[in-house]
């Protein structure tokens, strides 16, 4: 049973530029949420899609974009990058119908911006 | 506007003692709570969650108290092996199932040999 997977582990980007993260969510979850976790603090909410639309979204700008395709995979969008916006992003996976509160998580892409 | 909050950012407990964590709340429209722990290099794992409409759940090891009238919930690890040893985080879900988690900024456990 394959887990919450993301891509890539490790990214190191410059002040300015842009950014694309990917995450492959857990096998039959329909529902992928993004969070941002900076060092030493918890992570922070940053957009959920289901059915390839943004459901929710957290206090975060516009630079945060995302997508959700079909076989239900997301990925994160950055631009402009911020020194600010170095941080471990973490995304989550969930299934909508089941009415269950858990998310699993991946294991992060840590964004290191310079 | 921190909504969840782990005061205690450690916590250094004795192979074979209690470890409790502690989580404060201030949003009175969660209505689900959620412990998750997280080794480095690794996403958070969910451990055990608890519904506002009980005071308690156990499993196993790990058992989450609820105090809705105090906004507080505590998570008791009994007993603490040194596999524990992680960061904990306490999070806090509104209304509807699949809503956005609200994490605390966690706590770190030790567990000494």
């Amino acid at each position: 049973d394959a887990g919450v997977t993301q891509s890539p582990t490790h990214l190191i980007k410059t002040r300015g530029q842009q950014v694309t993260l990917r995450c492959s969510p857990k096998s039959g979850h329909d529902t992928v949420s993004w969070y941002q976790q900076a060092l030493g603090q918890g992570p922070q909410f940053i957009f959920q899609y289901y059915e390839e639309e943004e459901r929710q979204r957290g206090n975060f700008p516009d630079r945060f974009s995302g997508h959700q395709f079909p076989n239900y995979s997301s990925e994160l969008n950055v631009n402009a990058l911020l020194l600010g916006d170095s941080a471990l992003y973490l995304c989550a996976s969930s299934l909508l119908t089941s009415h269950s509160y858990e998310q699993y998580f991946g294991p992060g892409t840590r964004l290191t911006v310079t | 506007d921190q909504q969840v909050k782990q005061n205690s950012p450690s916590l250094s407990v004795q192979e074979g003692r209690i470890s409790i964590l502690n989580c404060d709340y201030t949003n009175s429209m969660f209505d689900y709570f959620l412990w998750y722990k997280k080794y480095p290099a690794e996403g958070p794992t969910f451990l055990i969650s608890i519904s506002s409409i009980k005071d308690k759940n156990e499993d196993g090891r790990f058992t989450v108290f609820l105090n809705k009238s105090a906004k507080h919930l505590s998570l008791h690890i009994v007993p603490s092996q040194p596999g524990d040893s992680a960061v904990y985080f306490c999070a806090a879900s509104a209304t509807a199932a699949g809503n956005k988690l609200t994490f605390g900024g966690g706590t770190r456990v030790l567990v000494k040999p």
